[in-house]
């Protein structure tokens, strides 16, 4: 069964904090990573990941993946109280539907 | 503008009555999936349908059926809905294996 595990579920910190998520996975037939923004309604894109140790970024926002110990951190730079959502992560394994993890709820207070 | 369009976009409802949520693409997606959100419990999977034609269990389909009415449409229904169907319901679709998904807008259903 494919399992996905989110740390931590919750976090508040200060504007200007640097935050870092984590994302464990164990999927069969491991294709790529990804994660979504949820703020009040729809999740939306931010990365997808398919090779080890490469890290993308988007401005403030950066992420990274290592396939050998399965899991990936999304990490936050001087955060923003615009930043405050709930991110999620999905390891896809191709044609299979997602699998969510329940989330990290990001709040930054000013 | 593309993407998927989802109605209602809020929706009460009394326990025993049933309703259909819609769900249409237009980016020529050929998988379409329906997830409800519930706090503390993260996204998870009701059904889903990889192609038109074709509809697959989830991880809770227990009182909803689904139609994939053709390669655009994919709804919903609960045929008598219950206090415990009082959820976030978000459809999605997705082009080519192992690409994200493009997600509706939700729909906030409340049964009492």
């Amino acid at each position: 069964e494919d399992k996905v595990v989110q740390s931590p579920l919750s976090l508040v910190v200060h504007e200007g904090d640097t935050v870092t998520l984590n994302c464990s996975y164990e999927v069969t037939n491991f294709r790529s990573l990804l994660w979504y923004k949820q703020e009040k309604k729809a999740p939306t894109f931010l990365f997808m990941l398919t090779s080890s140790g490469i890290e993308k970024k988007s401005g403030r926002l950066s992420s990274i993946l290592d396939k050998k110990e399965l899991f990936s951190i999304l990490n936050i730079t001087a955060t923003q109280t615009g930043d405050s959502a709930i991110y999620l992560c999905a390891p896809s394994s191709g044609n299979t539907p997602l699998v969510f993890g329940k989330g990290t709820r990001l709040s930054v207070i000013a | 503008n593309a993407g998927v369009t989802q109605t209602p976009k809020f929706q009460v409802l009394k326990t025993g009555q049933s309703m259909t949520l819609q769900c249409a693409q237009d980016m020529n997606h050929n998988s379409m999936y329906w997830y409800r959100q519930d706090p503390g419990m993260g996204l998870r999977l009701i059904y889903y349908s990889a192609s038109e034609g074709t509809t697959d269990k989830g991880e809770v389909p227990n009182g909803y059926n689904v139609s994939r009415l053709n390669k655009r449409e994919f709804s919903l229904r609960l045929e008598s809905a219950a206090p415990s169907q009082t959820s976030v319901y978000f459809c999605a679709s997705r082009g080519p294996p192992g690409d994200g998904y493009t997600f509706g807008s939700g729909t906030r259903l409340t049964v009492v």
